[in-house]
């Protein structure tokens, strides 16, 4: 049972270009976090999303970003006209569903933005 | 100011025992975690812990929580070369978790 999947592993952008970052879910989970590391600090929380729902983006900045995670394929991050201020580790969680406080859900190994 | 804060460094010899420390200011927290990355990889979940407990062991890990003074750490029995990592903290009573920044342990022989 393969883990939660992301790619690229790496990904580098020149300033003003999109970039877009996938991830799938462990098998049978519907439930998808984003997360964004900074260099040197923790992981922030970014958006929540459901099969072809949004529930949650209150950590997504305004501007530029987009997620979505539709009926069939993976997760989407879209970042467009990226800034240096994006460069960090993007990181994708899942579960099965929306449980009763224990959030210790398994995460990707990240995709890595460098934004040049 | 952070809701989850950590040293950032701790060196350690091998066989010794480790212990990093954390503090959260969020009292609703439900569950605390500690995660462990390795370099160029994902956060791996070590172990965690529910808010009305104080203390948990598995094997080489001991988890202790304060939940007066907010103060959780992490004890690494008999520490090994294959420990040495980013330890973080997390904190949640729903499915956003926080984060601290993260303590680097290095292993020395």
């Amino acid at each position: 049972n393969a883990g939660v999947m992301q790619n690229p592993r790496h990904l580098v952008r020149r300033r003003g270009q999109e970039a877009r970052l996938r991830c799938s879910p462990m098998k049978g989970h519907s439930h998808v976090y984003w997360y964004r590391q900074l260099p040197e600090e923790g992981l922030k929380f970014m958006v929540y999303l459901q099969k072809e729902n949004i529930i949650d983006e209150s950590g997504m900045p305004k501007e530029r970003f987009s997620a979505e995670f539709p009926k069939e394929g993976p997760s989407i991050l879209r970042i467009q006209q990226v800034v240096r201020g994006d460069s960090a580790a993007y990181f994708c969680a899942s579960s099965l569903d929306q449980g009763e406080g224990y959030y210790g859900y398994t995460f990707g190994s990240g995709t890595r933005l460098t934004v040049v | 100011g952070e809701d989850v804060e950590q040293s950032l460094f701790l060196s350690v010899r091998e066989g010794d025992s480790s212990v990093i420390n954390c503090t959260y200011t969020d009292s609703s927290s439900t569950y605390l975690y500690w995660y462990k990355q390795e370099p160029g990889a994902g956060l791996q979940l070590l172990t965690y812990i529910f808010s009305n407990m104080d203390m948990k062991q598995d094997q080489r890990l001991t988890v202790l929580l304060n939940k007066k003074d907010k103060h959780l750490s992490l004890r690494i029995a008999d520490t090994q070369t294959g420990d040495s990592a980013i330890y973080f903290c997390a904190e949640s009573n729903d499915y956003k978790l926080s984060f601290g920044a993260g303590t680097t342990v290095t292993v020395r022989a």
